[in-house]
């Protein structure tokens, strides 16, 4: 069964904290993609990376930035925690031979709270 | 400009009734559509796609959605509601010309015993 695997699905933090995001897909696609959803703005996109080391933003980069030296793994870092970065984070990845049809694979997201 | 709209924020429907969540998008040549399910703290779970070949699209869970270019929608519905469906529905287009993958509002649908 193919798999987006996020470490962490509940986090809080304090206000100022470094927080790490992680993501491991496990059907060797070439993107990757960081998405946050929240009440009454649907899913938004953060960074997308389309290969290893490589990245783009999305829509909503600022006070977010990623990371993605394997394949498998694409993280995403919040350099300095806040309030209004509480959410849910959810992490897709889908191959690029397909790009018009090839659908998402999510996985199961990460709620957190910054307080 | 490219964009998904999903008519009605929330649907709440009987047990055992037809569901019906619309989605509109803006006209292009050959969208590729999309339609996912989320429940509450889950991800996305994808329940059928549209990639111009048959127009009507048979899911997961007894869903199924039809293309219609005329109408530039892909509707999606259920002939028998059930408990289990109550979740947060995604129409997804991605346009050819962009490959950008563009997400509809959401739609809550409610399952009332």
């Amino acid at each position: 069964d193919v798999k987006v695997t996020q470490s962490s699905r509940y986090l809080v933090k304090r206000t100022g904290e470094k927080v790490f995001l992680e993501c491991v897909q496990d059907m060797d696609h070439e993107n990757m993609f960081w998405y946050r959803q929240d009440p009454g703005l649907g899913l938004r996109l953060i960074y997308f990376s389309y290969d290893v080391k490589m990245k783009e933003k999305g829509d909503i980069p600022e006070g977010y930035s990623v990371s993605r030296e394997k394949k498998e793994r694409f993280s995403l870092i919040l350099e300095s925690a806040s309030t209004n970065q509480t959410s849910m984070y959810l992490c897709a990845s889908r191959s690029s031979g397909s790009l018009l049809t090839g659908e998402l694979f999510f996985g199961e997201g990460s709620r957190l709270t910054v307080l | 400009a490219q964009s998904v709209t999903q008519l009605d924020s929330h649907v709440s429907v009987s047990e055992g009734t037809p569901v019906l969540l619309r989605c509109n998008y803006s006209s292009s040549y050959s969208p590729s559509l999309f339609w996912y399910v989320q429940h509450p703290n889950k991800g996305l779970q994808l329940l059928l796609k549209y990639t111009s070949a048959a127009t009507l699209v048979k899911g997961i869970n007894g869903f199924e959605a039809e293309f219609k270019k005329s109408e530039t929608s892909f509707h999606l519905t259920k002939p028998s509601a059930h408990m289990s469906d109550a979740a947060e529905y995604f129409c997804v287009v991605i346009y050819s010309s962009a490959s950008k993958i563009i997400f509809g509002s959401g739609t809550r649908l409610s399952i009332r015993p």
